[in-house]
Parts: structure tokens; sequence; C-alpha cells
């Protein structure tokens, strides 16, 4: 059954502390991307990757960090260094000649 | 500054009737549009998308109209069900650019189906 998973689906953070989100897709698709939704708020684009082993910076990219060592797979790394990481967190793919992006299920995200 | 506007933050409609969605952008080189259906802490799920040279696509009871002098969409949803009571987001993508292939967001519109 192909789609994109994330885990876990609650993540707590306590202060001075990195966490990583995963996000794994079996669609074969070639670009995925990361999204924080903050409530009212639109998605807001945080890192995507084109290709494996390269990745771009987003709107919002400060105190994240991401890899794309594998196709299959982009974790996303909230850092000590955002200070406001209490989000909903959202994973696409995409195929390379689409247009269309698919969302995996989401991670939230609380700071203890 | 917004390019992909939803103005209003949410819609009520009465089960059975139609329910009109409205996005506006400010960005003329976008030239696919999408919709996002998306439930209380779950993923957005893909509804219906028009390219720009198209000013109408139909999928079932859903259909997108576009009006690019006015840069404009409507999603309209023919009849409305309780199930479809969501935030529905409207998106955009450019052909052009080093971003090519990313998604604009709006804030979406919250739509409640009353039975």
């Amino acid at each position: 059954d192909g789609g994109i998973t994330q885990s876990p689906k609650y993540l707590f953070r306590k202060e001075g502390q990195n966490v990583t989100l995963s996000c794994e897709q079996n669609l074969n698709h070639d670009a995925m991307y990361w999204y924080r939704q903050d409530p009212g708020q639109g998605l807001r684009l945080i890192y995507y990757s084109q290709i494996v082993n390269d990745f771009q910076k987003g709107d919002i990219a400060e105190g994240y960090s991401v890899s794309r060592e594998k196709k299959e797979s982009f974790p996303l790394t909230v850092t000590s260094a955002q200070k406001n990481p209490t989000a909903f967190y959202l994973c696409a793919s995409r195929s390379g000649g689409k247009k269309t992006q698919y969302f995996g299920p989401g991670t939230r995200l609380l700071v203890l | 500054d917004q390019q992909v506007k939803q103005n209003s933050p949410s819609l009520s409609v009465q089960e059975g009737r139609i329910s009109i969605l409205n996005c506006d952008y400010t960005n003329s080189m976008f030239d696919y549009f999408l919709w996002y259906k998306k439930y209380p802490a779950e993923g957005p799920t893909f509804l219906i998308s028009i390219s720009s040279i198209k000013d109408k696509n139909e999928d079932g009871r859903f259909t997108v109209f576009l009006n690019k002098s006015a840069k404009h969409l409507s999603l309209h949803i023919v009849p409305s069900q309780p199930g479809d009571s969501a935030v529905y987001f409207c998106a955009a993508s450019a052909l052009y650019g080093g971003s090519q292939g990313n998604l604009i967001f709006g804030k979406g519109t919250k739509l409640s189906v009353k039975p």
C-alpha cells in the first residue's frame, strides 16, 4: 500500500532538546517537503528536497535542519534554536513531472 | 505579503445546497492551482486541480473555476454534505523559477455543512 508515513504522531520536546521527526514515502517520488501549520494559518514551507543529497531552505528554515540520504526518507530535526516549535508538522512528496503534492498524516510537536 | 489569499476564514452552508469557496492570487506566474481538504489533526488530502490553460475542471460534486484576468479561483461543491465539513486550502504553483514545483498556500476556509 503506497503512501507517506510520519512518526511519531505526537512528540514532546524539553527545553534545549533537539528532536527528529520522521517522514518516509514508498511512492517513488523525487521531491519531498516539510511544512509547519499553526492555528488559523496556512501551511508554511520549512525545507524541501528535489533530489537525493540535495535540499533547499523554505520560508521558515531557521531552527530546523534536514537530510536526504535516501529517496524514501526526509527527516526533520527541530533544534533548540527554534524558539517556538509547538505546531503541527506535515511532510509531503511529489512525483518529478507532476505538480500535486501528497501529504502524510502529520506530527504534533509539543513543548514540555 | 500573501500571494494566495482566502479572505473568508469560515463558511456555513445547509446540507444539499451549494458551497462556494473563493481564492485570490497576486502572482501572474502561477500556472497551476490546487484545492486540498483537511480534517483536524490529519494531513491535507488533494481534492482537485486546474491548469492555467483551462477555466473549469470538474470531478463529481467538485468543480473549480479559474478567472485569470481577475486572478481568482473558486471551488464549488454541489450538493454539500455534512462529511464535507473541513478546512479547505487553496494552493498555487509557478511554472518558472528555482522553486518550481513548490506550492504557496492560502490560510484556509473552514466549511461547516449543517444537516
